[in-house]
């Protein structure tokens, strides 16, 4: 199947300090991306859905000043989770939709452990 | 209470038995998804399905879009097989926002 990766796996930052993760699909374009975030023993959550080249959709709670998203190509987007806390401490998952119907299937990438001192 | 629900929240198994996971939604749906986490936290999607049967090797997934419920079947279970199972489901209508369960912790044990 396809491929999305993630660049960290693991990030450990002081508060304060701004955060960027990348998410790449590396066999195939994706027009649409998708952000996730998963507390401990927690459903994974949508914070945000990322379109090429236009503004990112972000879901009722979710900060967009915080939680910065680009998606400036066809295969990579990316969250720069800005002025981190440690309440940001979270893993954090991304994934991609493999064409432009939502009966597409979704492939998500291995998720980036932030945590916050 | 919350859109998706799944049954059991954990389940542990011996090895060889067949495994039943339950997923009620109460939601219109367009598509159910059933994916798979590791303890290292990356998903794998099993599998994606709006009506009938799906099979591939010892898993299998059923929905019943009347009855708004799903189950996935692991034939001849496996300790590879431990991992949290998470149902997931796509909306109706023409966004693709996925709602998650809590997943089902199953544990197999050799």
């Amino acid at each position: 199947g396809a491929v999305v990766s993630q660049h960290p796996s693991w990030v450990i930052c002081k508060s304060g300090t701004s955060v960027k993760i990348e998410c790449r699909s590396l066999d195939f374009q994706a027009t649409t991306m998708f952000w996730y975030r998963q507390f401990p023993k927690q459903s994974l959550m949508l914070m945000a859905t990322s379109n090429e080249g236009s503004k990112a959709t972000y879901e009722q709670g979710v900060e967009k000043d915080k939680f910065l998203i680009n998606h400036a190509s066809l295969t990579l987007s990316t969250l720069t989770v800005t002025s981190a806390h440690p309440e940001d401490s979270s893993f954090y998952i991304c994934s991609a939709n493999s064409g432009d119907s939502p009966y597409n299937e979704q492939f998500f990438g291995p998720g980036t452990r932030l945590t916050v001192l | 209470k919350n859109e998706v629900e799944q049954s059991p929240q954990n389940l542990t198994a011996q090895e060889g038995e067949f495994i039943t996971i339950n997923c009620s939604y109460s939601v219109g749906i367009s598509a159910l998804h059933w994916l798979q986490q590791h303890p290292g936290g990356g998903i794998v999607s099993l599998f994606m399905l709006s009506s009938g049967k799906k099979k591939h090797g010892r898993l299998i997934a059923t929905i019943n879009i009347q009855e708004k419920h799903s189950s996935l079947h692991i034939t001849a279970s496996h300790p590879r097989d431990s991992a949290v199972y998470i149902c997931a489901v796509l909306s109706g209508g023409s966004n693709y926002k996925l709602t998650f369960g809590k997943g089902t912790l199953l544990t197999v044990n050799p």
